[in-house]
């Protein structure tokens, strides 16, 4: 049973680019979370996404962005990149719309330059 | 808003022996779930332990279990028998209601010495 998987591992962006990040969930999840690690903080939880729409948003400007897929896979998007931008970038899946607990999978490294 | 309080930027203990983490949280909610999760330098986030609000038994999970005060808003967590693979950040993170968005600490940086 595959667990949660994030593409890419790393990535190095310019100030103004555009990213996209991917996750797949775990088998038999419908729900996806992001959230957002910053070096030596906790994970800040940027949106959650269940049956292909938004349903909760953390505190983060326009410019992140997401979209879910018939299949349950998730991308975030970040627009117009700042440096301030630069962490690691974690995706969760859960099941049962919601109520289940949040697996992990290992993250997007992202480094904006 | 949600807060998490983890009081202990870092501790260690010696293999084998006991360490407790503590955790201390601020929630309007009445039914929420309450997370421990580890984070070893490989930076995958790890589930250790899951409390449900509502139940008063605290948790148990083979070496790990938790001490939930609810009235407190406390829950710490207890490891047993360390071991050194148990080296890892440690992040407690309540649940916000039924919508599950997980509010983390700034987490623990637990060594344990051989």
């Amino acid at each position: 049973d595959a667990g949660v998987t994030q593409s890419p591992t790393h990535l190095i962006k310019t100030r103004g680019q555009q990213v996209t990040l991917r996750c797949s969930p775990k088998s038999g999840h419908d729900t996806v979370s992001w959230y957002q690690q910053a070096l030596g903080q906790g994970p800040q939880f940027i949106f959650q996404y269940y049956e292909e729409e938004e349903r909760q948003r953390g505190n983060f400007p326009d410019r992140f962005s997401g979209h879910q897929f018939p299949n349950y896979s998730s991308e975030l998007n970040v627009n117009a990149l700042l440096l301030g931008d630069s962490a690691l970038y974690l995706c969760a899946s859960s099941g049962h719309g919601g109520a289940g607990t949040q697996y992990f999978g290992p993250g997007t490294r992202l480094t904006v330059l | 808003a949600q807060t998490v309080t983890q009081s202990q930027p870092e501790m260690s203990v010696q293999e084998a022996e006991t360490v407790t983490l503590s955790c201390t949280y601020d929630t309007s909610e009445n039914n929420y779930y309450l997370f421990w999760y580890k984070q070893p330098p490989s930076r995958q986030m790890i589930l250790v332990i899951r409390q449900e609000a509502y139940k008063q038994q605290n948790a148990t999970e083979n070496r790990f279990s938790v001490n939930f005060q609810k009235a407190a808003k406390s829950f710490s967590l207890k490891i047993s028998d360390s071991q050194l693979g148990d080296t890892a950040m440690y992040f407690c993170a309540p649940s916000q209601g039924g919508s599950e968005k997980l509010v983390f600490g700034k987490g623990t940086k637990l060594t344990v010495n051989p």
